[in-house]
């Protein structure tokens, strides 16, 4: 079993949709949470952390459940741009990131 | 540029050939790692440093690969007698202990490794 597991894609949903994915990690030493994006050919790059009381950032909005070990992130408004691949990702005691396999979003005009 | 580097960015070698990738952390991080990319999958955690001081390695790291950081500045990924399933790419990320928990890596372009 992976440490980090995500919703299989592609997603493909038209401009203006809600769009949810969600995220399962089996390590419950892990100590932070990340979500992070990533386009075509690109480094990932930080789209934001993700606690416990749950946060939200503009249209985004992250969510951590630690009793269950989950993690979700939640777009509002779904704009052609946020077409890319959303890594879930866990800091572990370890002292480095792990990553889900990642989720691809398509967003259609 | 106080990005991460790295270099190559594109490398097309044969198979059983070997190669060596460099990264240049940002200067003031003093945690350095590694990551493999193939395509559909997420980043998969190949090693990383503290300072010089290499202090975890993955099981994916064959004996072919090797990983240095001589000066606890940049670092060089060596793979010897490549194969087609190194085919990938080989991300590098740095951050400072203490910070990288909240989220303070920062990631290369990577060096797009394929084995013909």
């Amino acid at each position: 079993r992976k440490e980090v597991e995500q919703d299989p894609g592609p997603f493909n949903v038209p401009e203006g949709a809600t769009v949810a994915f969600n995220c399962t990690y089996s390590n419950s030493a892990s100590q932070s949470f990340f979500w992070y994006r990533q386009d075509c050919r690109k480094e990932p790059k930080l789209l934001m952390s993700v606690y416990s009381s749950g946060n939200e950032d503009g249209r985004f909005t992250a969510q951590l459940n630690r009793a269950s070990q989950y993690i979700s992130l939640l777009i509002r408004d779904s704009k052609l741009s946020d077409s890319a691949t959303y890594l879930c990702v866990v800091y572990n005691q370890g002292g480095k990131l792990i990553f889900g396999q990642g989720t691809e979003l398509s967003v259609k005009p | 540029d106080t990005g991460v580097s790295q270099d190559p960015r594109h490398k097309i070698t044969k198979r059983g050939q070997n190669v060596t990738f460099r990264c240049d952390p940002i200067s003031e991080h003093n945690r350095l790692y590694w990551y493999r990319q193939t395509l559909g999958q997420g980043p998969e955690f190949l090693t990383y440093f503290q300072n010089e001081a290499q202090l975890e390695k993955s099981r994916l790291l064959s004996d072919r690969f090797s990983a240095e950081r001589p000066k606890g500045s940049f670092s060089t990924l060596e793979i010897q007698r490549t194969e087609q399933g190194d085919s990938a790419m080989y991300l590098c990320a740095s951050s400072s202990a203490g910070t990288d928990i909240v989220g303070g890596y920062t990631f290369g372009s990577g060096t797009r490794l394929t084995v013909v």
